[in-house]
């Protein structure tokens, strides 16, 4: 059985980075991608980025110039930054299998989710 | 990118009764594979995300057959045969046919 925990600090100061890690336990991180999604308190869902097993990955548009997001399949790990934060990065962050590769294509769907970390950014 | 518009904001159900909400796509979600590239998350009071629906209309793992999801191109339904007392909650329809912008939906709020 597949199982995600998020970890990292709770608090981060206006402008500094966020740093969390997901770590996967129960099959290895290099057969799938993986996602971030982040919900804002009493606000809906919204999809931070992804990354796939070689590497490659896609960021929100209006995060993108903020965001890095790594695999270290050695660790069965993938982690997420986000620098410059404001009040408005206050949420709790999800991390999330997102589909695996298929032949010529790709399936996308978000079967397994950890169970969140609200990082709160104030000074 | 993709925008999703779910209907209705808040769905007051009665248990034992059907209930059935909508998502809208700003653009077709069919994917020259031939598969829909919409899925549906309950979030339960308190809880992470659970996927219910992926790729349009396939029921995940533990989802009960109470739970099915149709719709194509621009339009989908969630629909519940019978509702149950734990069926309250969020729930998001997102769209992974634009994996540079995956986008959810608002989100509908079942309420019993």
């Amino acid at each position: 059985q597949v199982q995600l925990q998020e970890s990292g600090p709770g608090l981060v100061k206006p402008s500094e980075t966020l740093s969390l890690t997901c770590t996967v336990s129960g099959d290895p991180i290099s057969n799938y991608y993986w996602s971030w999604i982040r919900q804002p308190p009493g606000k809906g869902l919204e999809w931070v980025g992804h990354i796939g097993s070689r590497g490659g990955t896609n960021y929100n548009p209006s995060l993108k110039s903020r965001v890095t997001i790594s695999l270290d399949t050695s660790k069965n790990q993938f982690s997420l930054k986000l620098t410059s934060v404001t009040a408005a990065d206050t949420a709790v962050y999800y991390c999330a299998r997102f589909g695996y590769p298929r032949g010529d294509w790709s399936f996308y769907f978000m079967d397994v989710w950890g169970q969140g970390t609200t990082v709160t950014v104030s000074s | 990118d993709i925008v999703m518009t779910q209907s209705p904001l808040s769905l007051p159900v009665t248990p034992g009764e059907p209930a059935s909400m909508s998502c809208r796509s700003s653009q077709s979600l069919l994917h020259s594979n031939g598969y829909t590239y919409l899925d549906w998350y309950l979030q339960k009071p308190g809880k992470s995300p659970q996927l219910l629906i992926y790729m349009g209309s396939n029921r995940a793992s533990g989802v009960p057959d109470r739970f099915s999801g149709s719709g194509s191109g621009t339009y989908f339904t969630l629909k519940i045969s019978r509702v149950e007392a734990e069926d309250v909650g969020v729930y998001y329809c997102m769209q992974a046919l634009q994996t540079r912008a995956v986008t959810f939906g608002g989100g509908t709020k079942v309420v019993i």
